[in-house]
């Protein structure tokens, strides 16, 4: 298995809302991330957990939590959300040990009213 | 900029063409990294070039690496309509082992 798997794949929200994003990983990848990219734009990374602890976290707002549960999972929780927040949010994870490929999965597309 | 830069911002060109894309970057390097995203979906890692490395290939990929003068180009040789993409170079480097930081981009279309 060499996917990312990221849900749901497509979420509207009103800023008073709390979700949640979903990514999965069975690749045996002990670091993950997530990127945030606005149209035209490159990704931005906002945080990267190694072996389920966070290392990096890009001075990302509250309202955005990442959690790690365990070594294949990812979740990144959104409460009070703007509009500007309104992204596609990438979540990739890297093999440790190697050179530092990332393997991307195919976005959550958020858009928040 | 602390992402870098890729020129050019925006190439078209006609099937069978090459295509020459350019990337910049002010900081240290462990190695460099080109992705391709197609429309808004996930990005595909392509062609890793290490910092002591100068040139490297891969099928029609051809990347080289000037340290330098701080840049990277992507050729792709004989392009095809569905080499049509956004295409980002990523730098690892600093002090920070895990980050990856991407470039501006260059948006790659190919007429058949």
């Amino acid at each position: 298995d060499t996917e990312v798997t990221q849900t749901p794949k497509h979420l509207v929200m009103g800023m008073t809302n709390k979700k949640s994003l979903k990514c999965e990983q069975h690749m045996g990848h002990r670091a993950m991330y997530w990127y945030k990219q606005k149209a035209k734009k490159p990704p931005e990374l906002m945080f990267v957990y190694s072996y389920e602890k966070l290392s990096i976290n890009e001075s990302v707002p509250s309202r955005f939590s990442p959690e790690c549960p365990n070594s294949s999972l990812l979740n990144l929780h959104l409460h009070a959300l703007q509009p500007e927040d309104s992204a596609l949010y990438l979540c990739a994870s890297r093999p440790t040990g190697g050179t530092g490929e990332l393997f991307f999965g195919e976005g959550s597309r958020l858009t928040v009213l | 900029s602390q992402q870098g830069e890729e020129d050019p911002q925006a190439l078209s060109i006609q099937e069978g063409e090459n295509a020459t894309m350019n990337c910049s970057y002010k900081t240290s390097i462990n190695n460099l990294q080109w992705y391709r995203q197609n429309s808004g979906r996930g990005l595909v890692h392509l062609i890793l070039i290490r910092s002591n490395e100068r040139e490297k290939h891969s099928g029609r990929l051809r990347v080289t690496l000037d340290t330098s003068k701080k840049s990277s180009s992507l050729l792709i040789t004989a392009s095809r309509a569905a080499d049509t993409a956004s295409y980002f170079c990523a730098r690892r480097g600093g002090t920070s082992y895990g980050k990856l930081t991407f470039g501006q981009g260059t948006i790659l279309t190919v007429h058949p």
